[in-house]
């Protein structure tokens, strides 16, 4: 019973560099989701997708991009990381119950530090 | 844009008492309320939500409340036991919206 797999659980990277979070889910949800978390800011949504090929940009999107071309994976993309970057980030996966996202699960994190 | 403000930043109570976080949204569209438990070093987990045609529900030791005409709604934990210590997020979501907002945290603490 996997759940939200999320990989790594840390990173160091250096101002420029690239990387690629990895999020799975195995419950066939049709939505996923990335968060930011930042001390006294609660979670701030980066993108999310309601389905494979679908995707669309949350509150905090610039400097991350996001692909879905399976039901499972929601890989999120930094292309050129910055210190402002530094955070924790969640993916998150809910099934679409009459319209509204509900019973959302959450993995375990990815501390990402960008010296 | 939608806000959810959540309150208080910190609570600390003694074991056996009750814990209460309330929380105030900005968009009337909203319809799901949820909240979460997140304990350290992992992600948060869904404890409760309300759906807004409901005032109340309750489930064991917790129970959440929604005032829609006020735009409040509240958590509320009766007989704290130290396992309850963690940070509480309330949110707030609506039917098509597909972006749920999330209130800034409430870490308690439950003393023995």
């Amino acid at each position: 019973n996997a759940g939200v797999t999320q990989t790594p659980k840390f990173q160091v990277l250096k101002t420029g560099q690239s990387m690629t979070l990895q999020c799975a889910q195995d419950m066939n949800h049709e939505y996923m989701s990335w968060y930011r978390q930042d001390p006294g800011m609660g979670l701030r949504l980066i993108h999310y997708s309601v389905g494979a090929g679908i995707t669309d940009q949350g509150e905090v999107p610039n400097g991350y991009n996001v692909s879905r071309s399976t039901t499972e994976d929601f890989p999120l993309r930094l292309l050129s990381a910055a210190p402002s970057q530094t955070s924790v980030y969640f993916c998150a996966s809910s099934s679409i119950g009459t319209g509204v996202i509900t019973e959302a699960f959450f993995g375990q994190g990815t501390r990402l530090t960008v010296v | 844009g939608e806000n959810v403000e959540q309150h208080p930043s910190t609570l600390s109570v003694q074991e056996g008492d009750s814990a209460v976080i309330k929380c105030t949204y900005s968009d009337s569209a909203s319809n799901y309320f949820p909240w979460y438990k997140q304990e350290l070093g992992k992600g948060p987990q869904l404890i409760i939500d309300i759906r807004s045609n409901v005032g109340e529900k309750k489930d064991q030791r917790i129970a959440v409340t929604l005032n829609k005409t006020a735009k409040h709604f509240s958590l509320h934990i009766t007989e704290t036991q130290p396992e309850d210590s963690a940070v509480y997020f309330c949110a707030a979501a609506y039917t098509g919206g597909f972006k749920t907002i999330f209130g800034a945290g409430t870490r308690l603490f439950v003393k023995a």
